[in-house]
């Protein structure tokens, strides 16, 4: 079936640096959408941003991430970490059956 | 105004209890879903509906049972709780297809004793 896989369970960076956190994933579909939920503290996740189109840059909220379906990955990016971002980051996969299959998440802690 | 709601937000139960968690969407989506979150496994399905009247097994069914009686209502059901049932429980919505991002309520903390 298919899987997402996000290898860092925590990620901490310093204010101001730059940020990334990795998603790939397996699947046998070619018609594929990835999304990046965010989860603040003791609320529910919501939707960053989404693509369905390989080596599309998506930015939404200074985030971007590229599907790049070559290296089955979606990683997302910021380049000046702020405090607020500090969060939990799911990295799922829809690939039509309306479905979604998320990763285990990677909680993003933005030190001063 | 919220668009995805469950009730109740808390709830301590007993093991051996029944326990209904319910969820309400004014989304008019057609899909609906039951997840549970713990730390280290992140959001896992348990159940998941299509329509009125339809509901499917997720990754992680054993236990649970669902119930979708209209398009903006869908219950999850556990008959004998256990403790390993608790967690933090979402309901979301989504529209049908590809691309279409699903919308979660505030979640459910439950707790079985």
């Amino acid at each position: 079936g298919d899987s997402v896989t996000q290898t860092e369970g925590l990620v901490t960076v310093t204010e101001g640096l730059p940020v990334k956190l990795n998603c790939t994933y397996q699947t046998t579909y070619l018609t594929i959408a990835f999304f990046w939920y965010v989860q603040y503290l003791n609320e529910a996740p919501q939707v960053l941003l989404k693509s369905s189109t390989d080596n599309k840059r998506t930015e939404h909220q200074g985030f971007h991430a590229t599907l790049h379906k070559s290296s089955s990955s979606f990683h997302l990016q910021k380049s000046s970490a702020q405090l607020s971002d500090s969060a939990l980051y799911y990295c799922a996969l829809s690939e039509g059956t309306n479905k979604v299959v998320f990763g285990t998440g990677t909680r993003l802690q933005v030190l001063p | 105004e919220a668009a995805v709601t469950q009730s109740p937000r808390n709830k301590v139960a007993v093991t051996g209890g029944k326990v209904t968690l319910s969820c309400n969407q004014t989304n008019n989506h057609n899909n609906m879903y039951w997840y549970r979150q713990d730390t280290g496994h992140g959001l896992r399905l348990i159940h998941y509906s299509y329509g009125a009247g339809s509901t499917e097994k997720g990754d992680i069914p054993d236990g649970y049972k669902a119930s979708r009686p209209s398009q903006e209502n869908f219950s999850l059901i556990l008959e004998l709780a256990t403790p390993s049932q608790t967690s933090v429980y979402f309901c979301a919505s989504g529209a049908s297809g590809l691309g279409y991002e699903q919308y979660f309520g505030p979640g459910t903390r439950l707790t079985v004793l």
